[in-house]
């Protein structure tokens, strides 16, 4: 497994500002994934986080909303930005050792948990 | 894209007894079945994970069964007890080409056992 911590595991912001969402493993994996899950509901990936380059955002998120950085293998970040209410929710970081063969579970990192008012 | 859908939503069982969650998914490309316990407040935990080379999974009181040609799966958890209430996700993706570590979550099942 991993040891993965987010930082802040939780905040309060004001609609229109943006937070910076921070995603740490204590060792480097090949993938980290960040997913939302909204109250009450299942969890829906945003994007993967690809190392040195631009993350892969799925149907209905972009960047200009979720931009999402990787400098190296053990540190993401993902800014939610221009926050409305819809936005409260808890983000949560994924990781992934390798891609198949036993490497590919994907362990979960606490989650921050967002409300905006 | 893959859509997995999660039966029942809810459910309720004596402790004791067995408890079974469904799940069905629509790519038949999919190749990796892992299944999560969320506690109230905590993270996703994976539970139980299986890939489309096996048809069935034991791990003392869970196990999980693969139908390929029937894209369904299944949780099968025995001798249930009070700590195992919680809500239980399955997710699909396909490990392969383009595509890796893309899981896709059914809505989840919260269960609840009584003492």
């Amino acid at each position: 497994s991993a040891v993965i911590s987010q930082k802040p595991s939780r905040d309060i912001c004001q609609r229109g500002t943006s937070l910076t969402i921070q995603c740490q493993v204590d060792s480097q994996v090949t993938m980290m994934f960040w997913y939302r899950q909204q109250p009450g509901q299942s969890l829906t990936l945003i994007a993967t986080a690809n190392q040195g380059s631009e993350a892969t955002y799925e149907s209905g998120f972009v960047i200009d909303k979720f931009p999402i950085s990787r400098p190296n293998l053990t540190f993401s970040t993902l800014t939610v930005s221009n926050m409305s209410p819809e936005d409260s929710s808890i983000y949560l970081c994924s990781v992934q050792k390798g891609r198949t063969g036993g490497l590919d579970t994907q362990y979960f990192g606490p989650g921050t948990r967002l409300t905006v008012l | 894209g893959e859509n997995v859908e999660q039966h029942p939503s809810t459910l309720s069982v004596q402790e004791g007894d067995s408890a079974v969650i469904k799940c069905t998914y629509s790519d038949s490309a999919s190749n990796y079945f892992p299944w999560y316990k969320q506690e109230l407040g905590k993270r996703p935990q994976l539970i139980i994970d299986i890939r489309s080379n096996v048809g069935e999974k034991k791990d003392q009181r869970i196990a999980v069964t693969l139908n390929k040609t029937a894209k369904h799966f299944s949780l099968h958890i025995t001798e249930t007890q009070p700590e195992d209430s919680a809500v239980y996700f399955c997710a699909a993706s396909k490990n392969g080409g383009t595509s890796y570590g893309k899981l896709t979550f059914g809505q989840g099942t919260i269960l609840t056992v009584h003492p």
